[in-house]
């Protein structure tokens, strides 16, 4: 069956540094993946969309990556704030053409000043 | 800047009971969507409705839930009589144009629900 993995240990850096986090899946042939911020108590923000067919994709201090050989995308922060502190969501298409993202469990950062 | 907007934030009801969620999508878009988080779980989707009919729905989607959309910018999600486990927090969505793969999803800030 499909499935989606990302971390669930919190991950824990110093401010100024670049975060990376990690989704990997399996059984899956995604058309896209997009990366989501939900703070507590809250929905999910959407952040970046990238497609099978790119291998990367940029927004300010956010980078994305896409390897369908792997069946993984990275996600990285660069110059991370404590305002990025969040859970962040890996979300993909689901099978047979639906436009539904199926998301991620989630990985929750926290960047320490 | 528009946003998506959920009342109540936390219902608490009663096992068995009905309850109404409602939502304001963002007042241009065409797609609307539920999701729920159990807490601690990731965001599942239950249903998505587009011209006043449901486009798809999930496995959880049974026949206890049901969506309306009773005017020109209202969209609600009924569930007929709670269970214990629909404890959660439920997501309103909404997207502008065609429900095409790249088209972003709005969330609003959630209704918790807790059933006893």
């Amino acid at each position: 069956s499909q499935k989606i993995e990302q971390n669930s240990e919190a991950l824990n850096i110093q401010e100024g540094k670049t975060a990376t986090l990690t989704c990997n899946y399996t059984n899956y042939s995604p058309a896209y993946l997009q990366w989501y911020r939900q703070d507590p108590g809250r929905g999910p923000v959407f952040l970046l969309l990238i497609r099978e067919n790119e291998k990367e994709k940029r927004k300010e201090r956010l980078k994305v990556t896409f390897d369908t050989t792997l069946k993984q995308s990275l996600f990285h922060i660069t110059a991370s704030q404590p305002a990025d502190s969040a859970t962040y969501l890996c979300a993909l298409d689901a099978t047979g053409g639906s436009y539904i993202p199926t998301f991620g469990r989630g990985t929750s950062l926290i960047v320490h000043p | 800047e528009p946003e998506v907007t959920q009342t109540p934030s936390h219902q608490v009801t009663q096992m068995g009971q009905e309850v109404i969620l409602r939502c304001v999508p963002i007042s241009n878009h065409l797609y609307f969507y539920w999701y729920r988080q159990i807490l601690g779980q990731k965001v599942e989707f239950l249903v998505s409705f587009y011209n006043n009919e449901i486009s798809e729905k999930s496995e959880i989607f049974d026949d206890q839930f049901s969506v309306e959309r009773p005017d020109g910018s209202n969209f609600t999600l009924k569930i007929r009589s709670t269970k214990l486990e629909d404890s959660a927090m439920y997501f309103c969505a909404s997207s502008a144009t065609s429900g095409d793969n790249t088209d972003t999803q709005y969330f609003g800030p959630g209704t918790r629900l807790t059933v006893l």
